[in-house]
């Protein structure tokens, strides 16, 4: 059974721009959250989507969002990117919503020059 | 509000000997507490979990864990580390409302020999 698998796996923007990352969730996992991992913050939840819809969403600014496709697949997007936002992305798919195990991808590397 | 503490930033241990992580949260209900373990550059394994039932829960890898509603605890244990078990480790709670997790800020482990 294949994991959760990001694209891309690195990733360097300049300031300003926007990027977009992408997400495979397990097979037959609907839900589908993502966390970003600072060395300063550590692991901060973005937002967590299910069948689609957005189910919760952490403290992020506007420029951070998200969409989940009808087949789990789903994408984030940061605009006008800034040099903070250098980080490791990370995405989690679970079987349903509500507390269970997650499983997590092995990340997208975003650096912001 | 939800949250994690993982008071130890760094432990050394020599290979063969015994290991306990710490982790305190704080959490309104009934917590859902989860242990992963990141090596570098990759994504985070699930070690365990607990949900209810036996306070003390088995992992993968030979870790075990106990909770300790009393003390708002849910540490990490180990009977004889290896050295591949240099990761960095992270204690979390999930919310019940959803694939939502509040991480602990880490623990790094180095083993010597």
């Amino acid at each position: 059974k294949a994991g959760v698998t990001q694209t891309p796996r690195y990733l360097i923007k300049t300031r300003g721009q926007q990027v977009t990352l992408s997400c495979s969730p397990i097979s037959g996992h609907r839900s589908v959250s993502w966390y970003q991992q600072t060395p300063g913050q550590g692991l901060q939840f973005l937002f967590e989507y299910f069948s689609e819809t957005q189910r919760n969403k952490g403290n992020f600014p506007g420029r951070f969002s998200g969409r989940q496709f009808s087949n789990s697949r789903s994408e984030m997007n940061v605009s006008t990117l800034e040099l903070g936002d250098s980080a490791l992305y990370l995405c989690a798919s679970s079987t349903q919503t509500g507390a269970t195990e997650a499983f997590f991808g092995q990340g997208t590397r975003l650096t912001v020059v | 509000a939800q949250s994690v503490t993982q008071p130890d930033i760094h432990i050394t241990v020599s290979e063969g000997a015994s290991l306990e992580l710490r982790c305190n949260y704080s959490y309104g209900a009934t917590p859902y507490l989860f242990w992963y373990v990141q090596s570098p550059g990759q994504g985070l394994q699930l070690l365990l979990k607990y949900f209810s039932g036996d306070t003390l829960v088995q992992g993968i890898k030979g870790f075990e864990a106990e909770f300790k509603r009393s003390q708002s605890s849910f540490n990490l244990r180990k009977p004889s580390v290896h050295w591949s078990d240099a990761a960095e480790y992270f204690c979390a709670v999930g919310a019940d409302t959803g694939n939502q997790f509040y991480f602990g800020t880490g623990t790094s482990l180095t083993v010597i020999p």
